[in-house]
């Protein structure tokens, strides 16, 4: 299956600031998603990034706060805009392709201070 | 909306034993996926195993099999010859099944379970 670099693998960050994650698949997929998983907790949908248009974001998260990027069918990225103690948490990137199950980047660990 | 519910928070099983996780789902879909990923500390998610609601035979990887009961909604997980290497979090996953049979669409995790194997 295709493969998700994800950077950058932790950081930590003064609140108040942004952090952008990307993502690069190794082939193109059609669609790409965004999770949040708070520490110690499952996996939370944040967003499903699309190509060429806005994000279709999930019940409980914003453009403004988790804006995202999709200029083609290889590349995405996540910004965690105005961070608190509260956005700590590892954000993952996920793939799929009709046929395929999805795949996954590493995982961000954030931790903002 | 629907809903994954895993009731065990941690599970510890013997090398070589055979240990089951539970996973209970809500849905008013009759057309669904359902898996089992596994979690390691280095946070990669990596798919365990996959069942398709139409099917009636348990799916099977290796020493992993599930008990799907659709009826009952319910998808277990068992592993059997536990490895140090299976110790990781688990988590219940289920995904519809798009309009015209498509298999895109978005994950709802369950809560996990903590599984630890001892040597």
């Amino acid at each position: 299956s295709a493969v998700i670099s994800q950077k950058p693998s932790r950081d930590i960050c003064q609140r108040g600031t942004s952090l952008t994650i990307q993502c690069q698949v190794d082939s193109q997929v059609t669609m790409m998603f965004w999770y949040r998983q708070q520490p110690g907790q499952s996996l939370t949908l944040i967003a499903t990034a699309n190509q060429g248009s806005e994000a279709t974001y999930e019940s409980g998260f914003v453009i403004d706060k988790f804006p995202i990027s999709r200029p083609n069918l290889t590349f995405s990225t996540l910004t965690v805009s105005n961070m608190s103690p509260e956005d700590s948490s590892i954000y993952l990137c996920s793939g799929q392709e009709s046929g395929t199950e999805a795949f996954f980047g590493q995982g961000t660990r954030l931790t903002v201070v | 909306a629907q809903t994954v519910t895993q009731s065990q928070p941690e599970m510890s099983v013997q090398e070589a034993e055979t240990v089951t996780l539970s996973c209970t789902y809500d849905t008013s879909e009759s057309d669904y996926y359902l898996f089992w990923y596994k979690q390691p500390p280095s946070r990669q998610m990596i798919l365990v195993i996959r069942q398709e609601a139409y099917k009636q035979q348990n799916a099977t990887e290796n020493r992993f099999s599930v008990n799907f009961q659709k009826a009952a909604k319910s998808f277990s997980l068992k592993i059997s010859d536990s490895q140090l290497g299976d110790a990781a979090m688990y988590f219940c996953a289920y995904r519809i099944t798009n309009a015209g049979g498509t298999s895109y669409g978005k994950l709802t995790f369950g809560q996990g379970t903590i599984l630890t194997v001892h040597p």
